[in-house]
């Protein structure tokens, strides 16, 4: 099924771990995107790529790093977990300026 | 960036009602997107539409963009239209990148 994967579901990671959220779409959208959510915030830009081998930086980039080596995968890194990176992560896609956004399922990650 | 305010926040509705949620945003944009997230967390994109109506079944989505305002109708609501209902937006100063609103969370009850 076309879409966008997202893993892992959901995670219990200690403070001052490293810890990466992956992302695989297939199809082939040169763009892609992470989100934070957060009760009464909404959803906050991380980290975007508009195609392969680019990135940006968007609201909320502070502590995540991400890369774009395909077409396909992009994953989000925390070096370092804090507390406040508590949150569930989206993964997004779309063709690009003037298409929609397909979403994955997310991950709620905890950070204790 | 683009501030985007949604109203009403909250929205109790009894099966078979209709609703308009509101969307306004703060600059001109060329691409705005309704979201429906369900309560599961699955976030569905309804609606691509900067400018225009377009209609989907029971929904339909109405954006002014010269007057930076969308409007999302839902008729005959049934408890599966249950959720938070986000609108976003972007233009050419943020790429392609959505900036969201924080959503009608709507309940339709039996």
């Amino acid at each position: 099924i076309a879409g966008i994967t997202q893993a892992p579901t959901s995670q219990i990671l200690a403070a001052g771990r490293r810890m990466t959220l992956r992302c695989t779409q297939d199809m082939r959208h040169n763009a892609m995107y992470w989100y934070r959510q957060d009760l009464g915030l909404g959803l906050r830009l991380i980290h975007y790529s508009n195609t392969a081998g680019t990135t940006g930086k968007g609201e909320v980039p502070d502590g995540y790093s991400v890369s774009r080596a395909n077409t396909d995968d992009f994953p989000l890194t925390l070096a370092s977990a804090v507390p406040s990176q508590t949150s569930v992560y989206f993964c997004a896609s779309s063709e690009g300026q003037g298409y929609g956004y397909t979403f994955g399922s997310g991950t709620r990650l905890t950070v204790v | 960036g683009i501030q985007v305010e949604q109203s009403p926040p909250d929205l109790i509705l009894q099966e078979g009602a209709n609703s308009t949620l509101r969307c306004n945003f703060s600059d001109s944009v060329n691409n705005l997107q309704w979201f429906h997230q369900n309560p599961w967390g699955q976030l569905i994109n309804l609606f691509y539409i900067p400018s225009g109506t377009k209609q989907n079944g029971r929904l339909s989505a109405t954006t002014v963009a010269t007057e930076r305002y969308s409007l999302l109708y839902i008729s005959s609501s049934q408890t599966t239209d249950s959720g938070v209902y986000f609108c976003a937006v972007s233009n050419s100063n943020s790429g392609y990148a959505l900036n969201f609103g924080k959503g009608t969370s709507l309940l339709v009850t039996p």
